[in-house]
């Protein structure tokens, strides 16, 4: 079974500087994908980005880019330029490709909640 | 963009009383959708996975007798929730899968706010 770990419950950075977020992962599987989704106060689950595992190059969604070891099975955000929208929870989440069967469900890590101070 | 709605966005109910929350795909067509719970200040807990026209696949210790899943089309899933008591009161997401530019991804509604009195 795949598990999601982030290690780091709760992070706060200065606005307009650069934080990271931390996520491993665990899975036998070769092909995969991983996000990460923002939670804001509102509770709206919104993607930030995501990968594909066969993609060597990281993805990059304007201010958000990650780290994507798959070796390492890591797979961290940084956040450039932080401003205070960018206050939620965060969480990593791992989902193997879609089958004839249906599609296969996220596995989140446990979250970890970003503020942006003043 | 892949949009999902669910309804109702807050209700209250009283203990003993089922209610009912949709979801629905506003502009695809979902052939799995998925239904969370959460927690305050906790992350998403996979309740069950809804495929269209067969019954729901339940996670491990989730009552399906309490927590009915009807997924009759390609753009509406239901979860009932039966005989509520104040522990069922938690905050309900669901989920309509779909494929966008060649990746899968899940598309999350809005939520609903369950208060049991």
């Amino acid at each position: 079974a795949q598990t999601v770990t982030q290690s780091q419950p709760e992070m706060s950075v200065q606005e307009a500087e650069t934080v990271t977020l931390s996520c491993t992962y665990d899975t036998s599987e070769n092909n995969y994908y991983l996000f990460w989704y923002k939670q804001p106060p509102s509770r709206q689950m919104i993607l930030v980005i995501r990968q594909e595992a066969y993609k060597q190059q990281n993805a990059t969604e304007n201010r958000f880019s990650v780290n994507f070891q798959k070796a390492a099975k890591s797979f961290s955000l940084k956040i450039s330029d932080s401003q205070l929208g960018d206050t939620a929870m965060y969480f990593c989440a791992f989902m193997k490709p879609m089958t004839q069967g249906g599609s296969e469900k996220l596995v989140f890590g446990k979250g970890t909640k970003l503020t942006v101070n003043p | 963009g892949a949009v999902v709605s669910q309804h109702p966005s807050w209700v209250i109910c009283k203990s003993g009383t089922s209610v009912k929350i949709e979801c629905r795909s506003l502009d695809f067509q979902a052939t799995t959708m998925f239904w969370y719970r959460q927690f305050p200040k906790q992350s998403l807990m996979l309740m069950a996975t809804s495929n269209e026209g067969s019954k729901a696949t339940y996670e491990q210790g989730v009552e399906k007798d309490k927590f009915l899943i009807n997924h009759a089309s390609l753009t509406l899933s239901t979860l009932t929730v039966t005989s509520a008591h104040p522990e069922d009161s938690s905050f309900y997401i669901c989920s309509a899968s779909g494929r966008v530019a060649g990746v899968d991804e899940q598309f999350f509604g809005p939520g609903t706010r369950l208060t049991v009195l």
